[in-house]
């Protein structure tokens, strides 16, 4: 069994600070990491995609890739509470594109 | 371009009863999947369906089904509720970009088995 492993949280971070968002993944031949966003009530948002390693940025958002240590991060600079919700670390198997989600770390911006 | 639709958005039903929900997949997208979510067991892989066909399938029990029509329109199919059944049921359109596919997810159904 794939497994996706988030710490479940919540993380409470002030407004305009870092948040650092962590997920680990067990199947070393995965090729694509996903990130989405729900809020309570609402269908996951798609945020962050990345496929190789180092990070890439995307506005406020920056996700790191490290396939030797199997782990794949979101950064949200400059925290906002619009950016309290669950986020879900997706990582599709080695010869799959259906991803096997994380539990989701539930984050908490205040004001 | 318009998103994943979903119909019904809410639905109530008891024990016994069977449910149909429908996903309109984005327009070109013709892969469509089905999760089941849950706050104990999370986002879970129902199926998905490509050109009409099953083509992953997830470890659900056969009161589970789905189908896909030419239009890339599906449906998926719970037969005899049980309680346990409650959950928001998400799905999924994949765009290929590249040589990558990226889900993109509809409103869901929230369903509660009374």
């Amino acid at each position: 069994q794939k497994e996706v492993e988030q710490n479940s949280g919540p993380l409470s971070v002030p407004e305009g600070a870092i948040a650092s968002l962590n997920c680990t993944y067990s199947d070393r031949v995965s090729q694509s990491f996903f990130w989405y966003r729900q809020y309570s009530g609402k269908s996951p948002e798609l945020i962050m995609s990345i496929y190789s390693n180092g990070d890439k940025e995307d506005g406020r958002f920056t996700a790191q890739l490290n396939k030797a240590s199997q782990y794949v991060s979101l950064l949200i600079r400059d925290s906002q509470p619009s950016d309290s919700a669950t986020y879900l670390c997706a990582v599709p198997s080695g010869g799959s594109y259906i991803p096997t989600f994380g539990r989701g770390t539930s984050l908490i911006v205040h004001p | 371009k318009a998103g994943v639709t979903q119909t019904p958005r809410y639905l109530i039903k008891t024990r016994g009863q069977q449910v149909t929900l429908s996903c309109s997949p984005i327009s070109g997208h013709r892969s469509v999947s089905w999760y089941q979510q849950t706050p104990g067991q999370g986002l879970q892989f129902l199926f998905e369906y490509f050109s009409e066909t099953q083509r992953n399938k997830g470890n659900f029990p056969g009161r589970f089904s789905g189908r896909q029509f030419s239009n890339s329109r599906s449906e998926m199919n719970v037969s005899t509720l049980e309680l346990g059944d409650s959950a928001l049921y998400l799905c999924a359109s994949s765009a290929i970009e590249g040589t990558r596919e990226t889900q993109y997810f509809g409103p869901g159904t929230r369903l509660l088995v009374l």
